[in-house]
């Protein structure tokens, strides 16, 4: 099994600090997606990277995939209230079918 | 469009029952996935199909686990008998890989096994 290791576990912050999150494995993955769950609801993809050193920017989001392909963080801007969730990071080999999850970072964002 | 439609959304069952967890995917996608979201074990994939047809049964837990997927918009993920252990979030995942690599996921069908 492949493993991917989510840090922090827990994260709770006011409105408006900065945030990252971070996701490491010693596997290579051909991509790599974040996503974003809230309670009672199914994970929602936020972004996929394929290439190493590649930087996605979503609005206050900014994904960058490890040169190696190996890891990846997550760095939010002016965290707000909405911003609270799980997010989980995938790693994907191949045709990205068989997606191997990490075990998530819960984010609180206080107002 | 409508996403993945999941049922039931909570089941409350007594250990050695059957469970049945019923999926339709979005139409036109060609994948369907099954996960299964704990808080010991986080999401982890336990089989998916590629045109109704098992591609990857390796995520099955036991022999008490079984999924079918009879035609393109129904999929069933059966438990027989069910055991406390098995009580956690089931996900329908579904995707066209032509049209994009996006996985839609279902709300979640919640397992409680008493």
């Amino acid at each position: 099994t492949q493993l991917l290791e989510q840090s922090p576990q827990f994260l709770s912050i006011q409105e408006g600090e900065n945030l990252t999150v971070y996701c490491n494995s010693s596997s290579v993955f051909s991509s790599l997606q974040w996503y974003r769950q809230e309670p009672g609801e199914g994970p929602v993809l936020l972004v996929t990277v394929v290439t190493g050193g590649e930087v996605k920017k979503l609005k206050r989001l900014t994904f960058q995939f490890g040169d190696a392909r190996k890891d990846s963080s997550l760095h939010i801007t002016a965290a707000q209230p909405g911003d609270t969730g799980l997010y989980l990071c995938a790693g994907a080999h191949g045709n990205g079918n068989k997606l191997v999850f990490g075990a998530g970072t819960i984010l609180r964002v206080k107002s | 469009d409508a996403g993945v439609i999941q049922s039931p959304r909570h089941e409350v069952t007594e250990m050695g029952q059957e469970v049945t967890l019923r999926c339709k995917p979005i139409s036109g996608h060609d994948y369907l996935f099954w996960y299964r979201q704990t808080m010991m074990r986080g999401l982890e994939l336990l089989i998916y199909f590629n045109n109704n047809v098992p591609i990857d049964d390796s995520g099955m837990p036991e022999d008490r686990f079984s999924a079918k997927m009879p035609n393109a918009s129904f999929s069933t993920l059966k438990i027989q008998p069910s055991e406390p252990r098995d009580s956690a979030v089931y996900f329908c995942a579904s995707t066209n890989r032509v049209r994009g690599n996006t996985i839609y996921f279902g709300e979640g069908s919640w397992l409680t096994v008493v």
